[in-house]
């Protein structure tokens, strides 16, 4: 059975700061790895995915891969308000292209 | 481009009766999915569809859940007879290839 484990928080920040969310996988041959945005009531948003070992920018988000320690992060700089949310981590899940999601860690971000 | 639209939007039942769901996927994508997501859970794959083939549905409980989509757009889900633990949201996705998905706003069941 393929999973994807998140530490469920809440993660607490205070504005300005950076963010760290962490998710670990079982399969080690994923290839595929996506960071998912809930706010409450509302649907997942993408918000990066990332494929290659190492770091992908976009923004205040950067994506960090270590197949290796299969081991997938999230960084959230200068963390505002509005980040405060559930953010999932996923993994394709083999040649169909489903996605594995973890349970979500809750971010709340202190003004 | 217009988003992925699900119907309705809440749904309150009771416990062995049937309900259904709507799912239109973005214009152009050709890989469907439904997932089910119980509160505090990520969501987890109930069914896919590649055009409007079955990929995958291993893990639908096919005793009360079918689904279907016709003609490779339009797709529903239907649970008969509901169960109380079948309360949760159920999201539609689509995918324009194997890679991102993207969610419709999802359709909240609450089986009393």
């Amino acid at each position: 059975q393929k999973e994807v484990e998140q530490n469920s928080g809440p993660l607490s920040v205070p504005e300005g700061a950076i963010a760290s969310l962490n998710c670990t996988y079982s399969d080690r041959g994923s290839q595929s790895f996506f960071w998912y945005r809930q706010y409450s009531g509302k649907s997942p948003e993408l918000i990066m995915f990332i494929y290659s070992n190492g770091d992908k920018e976009d923004g205040r988000f950067t994506a960090q891969l270590n197949k290796a320690s299969q081991y997938v992060s999230l960084l959230i700089r200068d963390s505002q308000p509005s980040d405060s949310a559930t953010y999932l981590c996923a993994v394709l899940g083999g040649s169909q292209g489903n996605l594995i999601f973890g349970k979500g860690t809750k971010l709340s971000v202190k003004p | 481009e217009a988003g992925v639209a699900q119907s309705p939007r809440y749904k309150i039942i009771e416990k062995r009766q049937s309900v259904a769901f709507w799912c239109n996927p973005i214009s152009g994508h050709a890989t469907l999915y439904w997932y089910q997501q119980i509160l505090g859970q990520g969501p987890k794959l109930l069914i896919q569809f590649q055009n409007n083939g079955v990929v995958d549905d291993s893990q639908l409980p096919k005793d009360r859940f079918s689904a279907e989509r016709l003609k490779g757009v339009d797709s529903t889900l239907k649970i008969q007879p509901a169960k109380l633990e079948d309360s949760a949201v159920y999201l539609c996705a689509s995918s324009p290839r194997l890679s991102e998905q993207f969610f419709g706003p999802g359709t909240r069941l609450t089986v009393l």
